[in-house]
């Protein structure tokens, strides 16, 4: 119940397309839910996190879409560019954003091809 | 914004040698930090979770004597790998909280020989 589960493992995508990855949950106390992008040898950083209580949030070229009655969320990445070639990370946790331990999913390697 | 500075970014160690790993907040007070270790290709596993002056708590599976973590202060945690083996080569990344939510450290690239 604990966990979250991404998909898909890898994705290429052509430059200005859209890449979507989605990520499903069990656990309804979940109750914060971010993106993280990651490079080679890097730690991750945050992109967009969104709450329960909102369906959609938007920042820049990046939009995360929450359907609270599915347990799902997803990341739309618009215009994608070859500088957004990295692993994105969902994760979830319990806590508001700033207290309890975030569960990540398994990943997702983008590669957008010039 | 929020910065975690984290050191060494790599470190290649003896088989049997210990390894300390240091994780600071620098603008922030760190109420919480998580440690996590990624294999290649792998996602984030949480190891454990400590708060400043308490005993860390380790998640299922993970050996607390082998990951030592120390979180004196609130700005600063440390993760020691004793008697490091081959199999204990990874990527470990901390990660902080506090009033600005969660900000990760670069990672530390251990290697073992």
């Amino acid at each position: 119940q604990q966990q979250v589960k991404q998909s898909p493992q890898s994705l290429i995508v052509q430059k200005g397309g859209i890449s979507i990855i989605n990520c499903a949950y069990e656990n309804t106390a979940f109750d914060y839910f971010p993106w993280y992008q990651q490079f080679p040898g890097k730690g991750p950083a945050l992109l967009i996190a969104i709450r329960p209580d909102v369906s959609e949030k938007k920042e820049g070229r990046f939009t995360i879409s929450f359907n609270k009655s599915a347990k799902q969320f997803s990341l739309h990445i618009m215009d994608s560019q070859p500088g957004d070639s990295a692993t994105y990370f969902c994760a979830a946790s319990i806590g508001s954003g700033n207290t309890g331990k975030l569960i990540f999913g398994q990943g997702t390697t983008l590669q957008v091809k010039p | 914004g929020a910065v975690v500075s984290q050191h060494p970014s790599w470190v290649i160690c003896k088989s049997g040698t210990s390894v300390k790993i240091e994780c600071r907040s620098l603008d922030f007070q760190a109420t919480t930090m998580f440690w996590y270790r990624q294999f290649p290709k792998q996602s984030l596993m949480l190891m454990a979770t400590s708060n400043e002056g308490s005993k860390a708590t380790y998640e299922q599976g993970v050996e607390k004597d082998k990951f030592l973590i120390n979180h004196a202060s609130l700005t600063l945690s440390t993760l020691t790998v004793t008697s490091a083996h081959p199999e204990d080569s990874s990527f470990y990344i901390c990660s902080a909280t506090g009033r600005v939510g969660y900000t990760f450290g670069s990672g530390t690239r251990l290697t073992v020989v």
